[in-house]
């Protein structure tokens, strides 16, 4: 079984400020994808960024990056000079084996940004 | 662009009606998801298909069904409505070796 954890709700942050936010995670599948979702209060969910369990590096999309500490299960969204538009709900989640059949997403509550001028 | 749509933004039902959700992608996608959402919950999955016909239960099937008679469509199917059914549903589908799910813009279901 898979869990994604974020222990925070809300978080604000002031325009052209950076903010992490956290994603913990478990699972015994020994290869595994992470990705974070954003959804506007619009409703569509926005795929933002994606991290394989053995890439090396961190991934980096834009504003966006992923740090990754594997040895600490954690997956925590970077996003550096915050824009209003950033206000919105962000979701972590995992897959068991990233881009291989079927499998299914595993989300975790979400954090809700905001951006104050 | 990959486009995924659903039937209805907006639907308000009555308790003990039959309810359609339908989900309609346009990228040869062979993988299909339902998901809800519930604030403080997170998105669940409820069902999802990895090919025509073929169905697989999520973490909460119990009082849905699907259907999947072509590879474009996805259909929710609430047999009998109730009001904890109330909540936003999302669609979503995937190539078969990628990563990305691509989202629907979601349905907003009040059951009175």
């Amino acid at each position: 079984a898979q869990k994604i954890t974020q222990t925070q709700p809300g978080m604000f942050v002031q325009e052209k400020e950076a903010v992490t936010l956290d994603c913990t995670y478990d699972t015994s599948d020994p290869s595994y994808g992470l990705f974070w979702y954003k959804q506007p209060s619009s409703g569509e969910m926005i795929f933002l960024i994606y991290q394989g369990s053995y890439d090396q590096q961190n991934a980096t999309e834009g504003r966006y990056s992923l740090n990754f500490q594997k040895a600490r299960k954690s997956a925590n969204l970077v996003i550096s000079a915050s824009q209003l538009g950033d206000s919105a709900m962000y979701f972590c989640a995992m897959s068991p084996l990233p881009g291989a059949g079927s499998y299914q997403l595993t989300f975790g509550k979400g954090t809700k940004l905001s951006v104050i001028p | 662009d990959v486009k995924v749509t659903q039937s209805s933004r907006y639907l308000v039902k009555r308790t003990g009606e039959k309810v359609f959700l339908e989900c309609v992608q346009d990228m040869d996608h062979e993988n299909m998801f339902w998901y809800r959402q519930d604030p403080g919950l997170g998105l669940r999955l409820i069902y999802f298909s990895y090919d025509v016909k073929m169905k697989e239960k999520g973490d909460i099937p119990e009082g849905y069904s699907v259907s999947r008679e072509k590879k474009e469509r996805f259909s929710l199917i609430l047999e009998s409505a109730s009001t904890n059914q109330t909540s936003m549903y999302l669609c979503a589908s995937k190539r078969t070796g990628s990563y990305e799910q691509y989202f629907g813009p979601g349905t907003r279901l009040t059951v009175t």
